[in-house]
């Protein structure tokens, strides 16, 4: 079992629209949930950070942690076609700074 | 803010060949990382430093080395490069608390013929 697992996508929502992002993890003792944002050719990029139960908003952003299940999320509201990117789900482990990476989930916002 | 700088961005060698990919950042950051990325398999980390000449194995380190002699570098060579290790290589850097982000560099494509 992957330490992170996304779904891979592609992912296509129009214009305007809630883009839903999807995480899970496997280890039970991680803190630090992360979603970077990588354009094809380019490095990732952080947009989010989350390490409370709950809901954490920046702007379009939204992003949700349920640790008793083990999931992280990422909501993109007014989906914009600039959005189009793979979106990487990182989790901390439990020993040192290691993160572990989900292998991305691939967004195109339609015009 | 310069951040954290890799050279070179594209780099094309031959199977056998010695290379060093560098990686320098000006925040001061105590963890440095070290990832290739790979269709399928996304980021996968190499090794990665807790501080200078503190450095630590991560998911595939064989046939890498790195080194950290200063806290704003942290090079990575490929002792006899393989075909397998073509891909696209991330340098990453955070501060030391556990729970900070890793912000990464712009990468180096490396080929190898």
């Amino acid at each position: 079992q992957k330490e992170v697992e996304q779904n891979s996508g592609p992912l296509s929502v129009p214009e305007g629209a809630i883009a839903s992002l999807n995480c899970t993890y496997s280890d039970r003792g991680s803190q630090s949930f992360f979603w970077y944002r990588q354009y094809s050719g380019k490095s990732p990029e952080l947009i989010m950070s989350i390490y409370s139960n709950g809901d954490k908003e920046d702007g379009r952003f939204t992003a949700q942690l349920n640790k008793a299940s083990q999931y992280v999320s990422l909501l993109i509201r007014d989906s914009q076609p600039s959005d189009s990117a793979t979106y990487l789900c990182a989790v901390n482990g439990n020993t040192g700074n290691q993160f572990y990476f989900g292998t991305g989930t691939s967004l195109t916002v339609i015009p | 803010d310069a951040g954290i700088t890799q050279s070179p961005r594209y780099k094309i060698t031959e199977t056998g060949r010695q290379v060093t990919l560098m990686c320098h950042q000006t925040w001061s950051h105590s963890y440095m990382f070290w990832y290739r990325q790979d269709l399928g398999h996304g980021l996968r980390l190499i090794y990665y430093s807790a501080a200078a000449d503190i450095t630590d194995k991560g998911e595939v380190p064989d046939g890498y080395v790195v080194s950290r002699s200063k806290t704003e570098n942290f090079p990575l060579t490929l002792e006899s490069a393989t075909r397998s290790q073509t891909s696209v290589y991330f340098c990453a850097s955070s501060e030391g608390q556990n729970n900070q982000p890793q912000h990464f560099g712009d990468g180096t494509r490396l080929s190898i013929l």
